[in-house]
């Protein structure tokens, strides 16, 4: 199984803040990456694929990137409602696996 | 698109409880449906997809022999079963629609189910 390890665990921004997220992949999953985003007591919403590509509806302070290995969620500028658990998850192949998640607090 | 699961549950353990989704809004047969579990306060483990047109389900290895994905697509709901019940299984359950790249694009609402005797 592809271990995905996601750091740091937690971190403490303020609003308007850059934010990075870092996810490193066991092997190679080349640009096989998903992040998604999860509210407290709601289900993850989808952010990106393809390690780099915004789903529709995604603001632009939100971007990926990396391939191979490592990899990495950027928000350019911290916003009220994008404090959150963040997720990376590989599709390169079943087991699909996600890392353990960043919880961005205030 | 929608998907909506069912809601929340209590079981002993030993137990058996079934889970169901409910897809709207897209052909359900054209995305396989996954499922995903939380354990309170942890994160997304990964456990089933199902391919919804065949029905054949692929599990991970943690969960082999002990959960069931099926699908009734004449009302476009997958069903996740899992079987003997243990504490550890207290999680909140959900589906979600998977395009042929493995993106889980849309997701339930999630369904807890609590293991207490």
């Amino acid at each position: 199984d592809i271990q995905m390890t996601q750091s740091p665990s937690s971190l403490s921004a303020g609003v308007g803040d850059r934010v990075i997220i870092t996810c490193r992949a066991s092997q190679s999953i080349t640009t096989h990456l998903l992040w998604y985003q999860q509210k407290l007591g709601e289900a993850p919403k989808f952010l990106i694929y393809g390690a780099s590509s915004l789903q529709s509806g995604v603001p632009s302070r939100f971007s990926g990137g990396g391939s191979g290995r490592d990899f990495t969620l950027t928000i350019s500028s911290l916003q009220p409602e994008d404090f959150a658990t963040y997720y990376c998850q590989q599709s390169y192949s079943t087991p699909w696996t996600f890392g353990q998640g960043t919880k961005v607090e205030v | 698109v929608q998907l909506v699961q069912s809601g929340a549950e209590v079981k002993k353990p030993g137990a058996s409880v079934k889970v169901s989704c409910k897809a709207s809004g897209y052909i359900f047969t054209n995305y396989e449906i996954n499922w995903v579990r939380q354990v309170p306060g942890q994160g997304l483990e990964w456990m089933a997809w199902m391919n919804p047109i065949t029905g054949n389900p692929g599990y991970s290895q943690k969960f082999r022999g002990r959960v069931t994905v099926t699908r009734d697509t004449s009302i476009s709901t997958a069903y996740l079963e899992v079987n003997s019940l243990t504490s550890d299984d207290t999680a909140v359950y959900y589906c979600a629609r998977t395009t042929n790249s493995g993106w889980f694009d849309h997701w339930g609402q999630g369904s807890l189910v609590t293991v207490s005797s």
